[in-house]
């Protein structure tokens, strides 16, 4: 089963406009954590906001918040006022706090990352 | 601060071939993690490495390996390319490793190609 599901392949929004990226995940682990990456063409990761499994209020990052939904594990990014530049990927991660193995240390486990398109 | 420093950034292989990227964390970050990026599988976790010690691995196979040195600096090597292999390959580095909360910061990626 996918760990992180992205649903939305590419996304398309009005410059000004807000957009909702969906995210949702699956993970029996009850201590986790959740993040945003944007990745434009350059190709560099681009860390946005995080969210952590016990964190009682939803993060924000000035334009990016993520609407956290706990029992139906979804972790959507929302950015508001979208501008031209942020046009690009956009990726949701979890780290877990144990694997099969034991603890995960650094691991991310990736979506398949949504396409960003902002129209002027 | 210097951010996360990848070499070479472009790279053309041959088939059969072994390839070395290098990766230089943030100053002070201890834990480098590697990523592959190919448009078929998404983004996948290669390995961990923490205090010169592979501290997680991923799914791949023996032929890629990596190593950290005493000053966090680390290597991935690829031996006995596949055309697969062609891939970007991302660094990241992180103050520390383990917890939930440890922002990862990558670097611009090491695009190889395998012809």
């Amino acid at each position: 089963a996918q760990k992180i599901t992205q649903t939305q392949p590419g996304m398309f929004v009005q410059e000004k406009e807000a957009v909702t990226l969906d995210c949702t995940y699956d993970t029996s682990d009850p201590s986790y954590g959740l993040f945003w990456y944007k990745q434009p063409s350059s190709g560099e990761m681009i860390f946005l906001i995080y969210q952590g499994s016990y964190d009682q209020q939803n993060a924000t990052e000035g334009r990016y918040s993520l609407n956290f939904q706990k029992a139906r594990k979804s972790a959507n990014l929302v950015i508001s006022a979208s501008q031209l530049g942020d046009s690009a990927m956009y990726f949701c991660a979890m780290r877990e706090r144990r694997n099969a193995g034991g603890t995960s240390y650094g691991k991310l486990t990736f979506g398949q990352g949504t396409i960003l398109t902002v129209h002027p | 601060k210097a951010g996360v420093t990848q070499t070479p950034r472009y790279l053309i292989k041959t088939r059969g071939q072994q390839v070395t990227l290098s990766c230089s964390p943030i100053s002070g970050h201890r834990s480098v993690s590697w990523y592959q990026q190919t448009p078929g599988q998404g983004l996948q976790f290669l390995f961990e490495y923490f205090s010169e010690t592979q501290r997680n691995k991923g799914n791949f196979p023996g032929r890629f390996s990596g190593r950290q040195f005493s000053n966090s600096r680390s290597e991935m090597n690829v031996s006995t390319l596949e055309l697969g292999d062609s891939a970007l390959y991302l660094c990241a580095s992180s103050p520390r490793t383990g917890g939930n909360y440890n922002e990862q910061f990558f670097g611009p990626g090491t695009r190889l190609t395998v012809l």
